[in-house]
């Protein structure tokens, strides 16, 4: 079945730091990639989203790029503040059907 | 425009105890979600409605749990009686339409069982 994995967390950075958070899906369709955000206490964020190979969602200074030949979407940022620490939740969504990964907790630290 | 409301935020109960989870998702949005998040993990779907259509309750344990959507607009989630296991995050949250698949999240109860 369709599926996404993430990987594993904590991830802590430097401010500042160059940030990549890996993603790879499983898909037998053509789904749609999420990236959301948690920050602490409070519900998951959409932070951006790619529908279809090739295309590349970017919001504030993230980015992640729908790569079809290597079924990934990894966000990158290239420069991370301390108020980016947060939960990462990549995502799938194919038509009814939408799935998670575990998240990836990230601490960027002054 | 408002998002996606729950209530309550916080919920402590001991176990044995019923407890219900209220939503309401931005206006205009069919599709309502239901999710469980554990501790450490990303949101599970408990439960998915298509205005007051359930149309996807397979992951939704249906001896303690139900939920309902009357009049295709809020939505309630009950869980009785609670158990241990049951302490975790309860998202809600709504998309315009199937096709949309994008999901806008409340902020969630965290409920507590004692």
């Amino acid at each position: 079945g369709d599926s996404v994995t993430q990987m594993e967390g904590p991830v802590t950075l430097s401010e500042e730091a160059f940030l990549t958070i890996n993603c790879t899906y499983t898909a037998t369709g053509y789904p749609s990639l999420f990236w959301y955000v948690q920050y602490p206490g409070e519900g998951l964020q959409l932070l951006l989203k790619a529908t279809k190979a090739d295309d590349k969602g970017s919001n504030k200074g993230f980015e992640a790029t729908y790569r079809k030949e290597t079924t990934s979407f990894h966000l990158e940022k290239g420069s991370v503040q301390v108020s980016d620490s947060a939960v990462y939740f990549c995502a799938l969504g194919a038509g009814n059907q939408f799935y998670f990964g575990t998240g990836t907790s990230l601490t960027v630290i002054p | 425009e408002a998002g996606v409301v729950q209530s309550p935020r916080y919920k402590i109960i001991e176990k044995k105890q019923p407890v219900a989870f209220w939503c309401n998702p931005i206006s205009g949005h069919n599709t309502l979600y239901w999710y469980r998040q554990n501790l450490g993990q990303g949101p599970e779907l408990l439960i998915r409605y298509e205005n007051e259509e359930a149309v996807d309750d397979s992951q939704l344990p249906k001896d303690r749990f139900s939920a309902e959507r009357l009049k295709g607009v809020d939505s309630t989630l009950k869980i009785q009686p609670a158990e241990l296991g049951d302490s975790a995050v309860y998202l809600c949250a709504s998309s315009g339409d199937v096709a949309q698949e994008t999901q806008y999240f409340g902020p969630g109860t965290r409920l507590l069982v004692l």
